[in-house]
């Protein structure tokens, strides 16, 4: 059974960093694309970032170039979003889910980590 | 970037009805739409993807159709577990963009 599972998150200063995990379980880790995607409580659904399967095909939002970083270690099936120069603007749970295809269609979800940035 | 606008932002039905979501892209994206349904406080599911495709597992009653701009969600038969938020997504241009979410609530 495929399982995604974030961690990481929590409380943060305005400026501050955090790095989230998305560790895998029950596929080919390495085979798959893998999103960020996030959700401010009770608000829609925004995508953040997505890495190919051997990481060297990397995407991000607008809003996440040049402060987030995604990345991957196959040999630990882990996903990796570090996430720098936070902002009040950045609040919100944070899913990691898998790519079916490569065609961006997320087919399994983790659970969610919540990041919130207050002083 | 291309823009996904719902309709009905919410909607109440009850048990057994036939319920429609709409979702409208801002600019032509062929068949590259899914759509999810997200419980309270849950990850989002993967219920149609390509437009009209089934995902494993997703009950026949749920059904999709379009292309171009203009995409439908049916429900053929609501169930109470079918109360949620529902989301569309186009994947035909980046970055992959998802409309702002249908409420479906009981009657």
């Amino acid at each position: 059974e495929v399982h995604l599972v974030e961690s990481g998150g929590g409380l943060v200063l305005p400026g501050g960093s955090l790095r989230l995990s998305c560790s895998a379980s029950g596929f080919t880790f390495s085979n798959y694309w893998m999103h960020w995607v996030r959700q401010v409580p009770g608000k829609g659904l925004v995508w953040v970032s997505r890495i190919n399967s051997d990481g060297s095909t990397i995407n991000y939002a607008d809003y996440a170039k040049g402060r987030f970083i995604i990345s991957r270690d196959n040999a630990k099936n882990t996903l990796f979003l570090q996430m720098d120069s936070l902002r009040a603007g950045d609040t919100a749970v944070y899913y990691c889910a898998r790519d079916e295809m490569g065609m961006s269609y997320l087919d399994y979800w983790g659970q969610g980590d919540l990041v919130t940035v207050s002083s | 970037d291309i823009q996904m606008t719902q309709s009905p932002s919410s909607v109440s039905a009850s048990v057994g009805d036939r319920v429609t979501i709409t979702c409208r892209a801002s600019q032509g994206i062929d068949g590259w739409l899914a759509w999810y349904q997200q419980k309270p406080g849950k990850a989002p599911k993967l219920l149609i993807y390509a437009a009209s495709s089934l995902q494993s597992g997703v009950p026949s009653r749920f059904s999709g159709s379009g292309s171009g701009t203009d995409f439908i969600l049916t429900i053929s038969s609501l169930q109470p577990e079918d109360f949620a938020t529902y989301y569309c997504q186009q994947t035909n241009s980046f970055p992959p963009s998802f409309g702002q979410g249908t409420r479906l609530e009981i009657k």
